[in-house]
């Protein structure tokens, strides 16, 4: 256990619709980063949010949103969903806005990731 | 926006072999990651890299952080069946963003 903790794992739902990811992330970590894994291919970087506030935006669609919350859990909210988003969403955290704040290792730690299938 | 070239794509390996694999960029990266993906599970960091040149081990994982910035490389030696899945480098840039490379999927013939 990562301590990232991501629900659902699995999602199915139809094109048009809107879902919610939820990411919890480890304890005493600030920020969180959302990212997309299609079938076969690398993590694309999605939104980071940092104590709340957003921090940096990767190629996330305009469809997509996302926010954190006072308890420092993130949402990540996906609408008019097409077939094409279907893919594992990942979201890690890590302690500090940007690594070497305090000396600790720049790793992020991710979920086990929500895997979404459109149909 | 920056990409990082992974290579090889996959390989098919026999148990006890030594492994190498490496990424390239086009950009100067100030960290270099190297993670591994289980079937299922996210990514959990195997070495990081924070100075060039740097070379840092962790057990039979061998990583270095090229002179350049712009690549660095991971060895695994004497591969286990376990040793199976997709490893992914990632560079850190000046935003403090994780960029992956696309992974290259291992696979250990017993």
């Amino acid at each position: 256990d990562s301590g990232v903790t991501q629900t659902p794992k699995h999602l199915i739902t139809a094109t048009g619709q809107r879902v919610t990811l939820r990411c919890s992330p480890r304890s005493g970590d600030l920020s969180v980063y959302w990212y997309q894994q299609s079938l076969d291919q690398g993590l694309q970087f999605l939104i980071q949010y940092y104590n709340g506030e957003e921090r940096a935006k990767g190629n996330i669609l305009e469809r997509f949103s996302a926010q954190q919350f006072p308890d420092l859990h993130s949402e990540l909210n996906l609408s008019s969903l097409e077939l094409g988003d279907s893919a594992l969403y990942f979201c890690a955290s890590s302690p500090w806005s940007r690594p070497g704040g305090q000396g600790e290792d720049y790793g992020y730690t991710f979920g086990s990731g929500t895997r979404l299938t459109v149909v | 926006g920056q990409q990082l070239n992974q290579s090889p794509q996959s390989m098919f390996i026999q148990e006890g072999e030594d492994v190498s694999m490496n990424c390239t960029s086009s950009s100067i990266f100030n960290t270099w990651l190297w993670y591994k993906q289980d079937p299922g599970e996210g990514p959990v960091l195997l070495i990081a890299l924070y100075k060039a040149g740097e070379l840092t081990s962790n057990g039979r994982l061998t990583a270095q952080f090229g002179i350049t910035r712009k690549d660095s490389f991971l060895n695994i030696s004497a591969s286990i069946p376990s040793d199976v899945g997709i490893y992914f480098c990632a560079g850190m840039d000046s935003s403090y963003k994780l960029i992956f490379g696309s992974g290259t999927r291992l696979l250990v013939r017993p």
